[in-house]
């Protein structure tokens, strides 16, 4: 079982560009995640997904975009990238409406926009 | 908005104890995670507390205090490999997780 994947593992990329970062998990969890981790500032959520099909935003959404079309995957957008959105991006899931709704991350993406 | 506090950096012996703490201000709060997250990988869940008191898990232990809007992680007989991050997270009242900045422990030989 694989859990989580993400790809890629890592990326530089010219400010401007669009990039997708892709996310898919094989757990059946219902709720999917997306996280920036920076120096000194923790991770904060960028989007979530409770389940497919729907979609909403975290603390720091400005310049992301998401789709949950299916279960498996929850790629994230950055429709024009900036520098400041250099960042190691985490995807994670959980299977969701649960008390005790535990968070399994993946391996993480780290992306350097110059 | 959201506040969790947790030390930056701590330092202990191979086989000493350390015990990392956790202070919060969220809106709402149903639980506290503790994640594990070694340089360059990806945090791995350690513990989960929703009632006052303490889980012990092997050499780790967390502890909490809802009223005191406190926690922490306690690592006994710490070995080489406890040399980590450890994030303190927050599941808020809309459950969702808030983190702490994470506190990086060193352990020397």
């Amino acid at each position: 079982i694989a859990g989580i994947t993400q790809a890629p593992t890592s990326q530089i990329l010219a400010a401007g560009r669009r990039m997708t970062l892709r996310c898919t998990q094989d757990m059946r969890h219902n709720a999917m995640y997306w996280y920036r981790q920076d120096l000194g500032l923790g991770l904060r959520l960028i989007h979530y997904s409770n389940t497919a099909g729907t979609t909403g935003k975290g603390e720091v959404p400005d310049g992301y975009s998401v789709s949950r079309a299916n279960t498996d995957d929850f790629p994230l957008t950055l429709a024009s990238a900036v520098p400041s959105q250099t960042s190691v991006y985490f995807c994670a899931s959980s299977e969701g409406g649960a008390d005790t709704d535990t968070q399994y991350f993946g391996p993480g993406t780290r992306l350097t926009v110059l | 908005g959201q506040n969790i506090d947790q030390p930056t950096e701590m330092t202990a012996t191979e086989g000493a104890i350390v015990q990392i703490n956790c202070t919060y201000q969220t809106s709402g709060f149903n639980g506290l995670f503790w994640y594990q997250q070694h340089a360059g990988e990806a945090p791995t869940f350690l513990s989960y507390n929703v009632l006052d008191g303490l889980e012990e898990k092997g050499r780790f232990s967390s502890f909490l205090s809802r009223s005191k809007g406190y926690s922490y992680l306690l690592l006994k007989e710490l070995q080489m490999k406890d040399s980590a991050s450890y994030l303190c997270a927050v599941l808020r009242g809309d459950y969702k997780l808030s983190f702490g900045a994470g506190t990086t422990v060193t352990v020397r030989a």
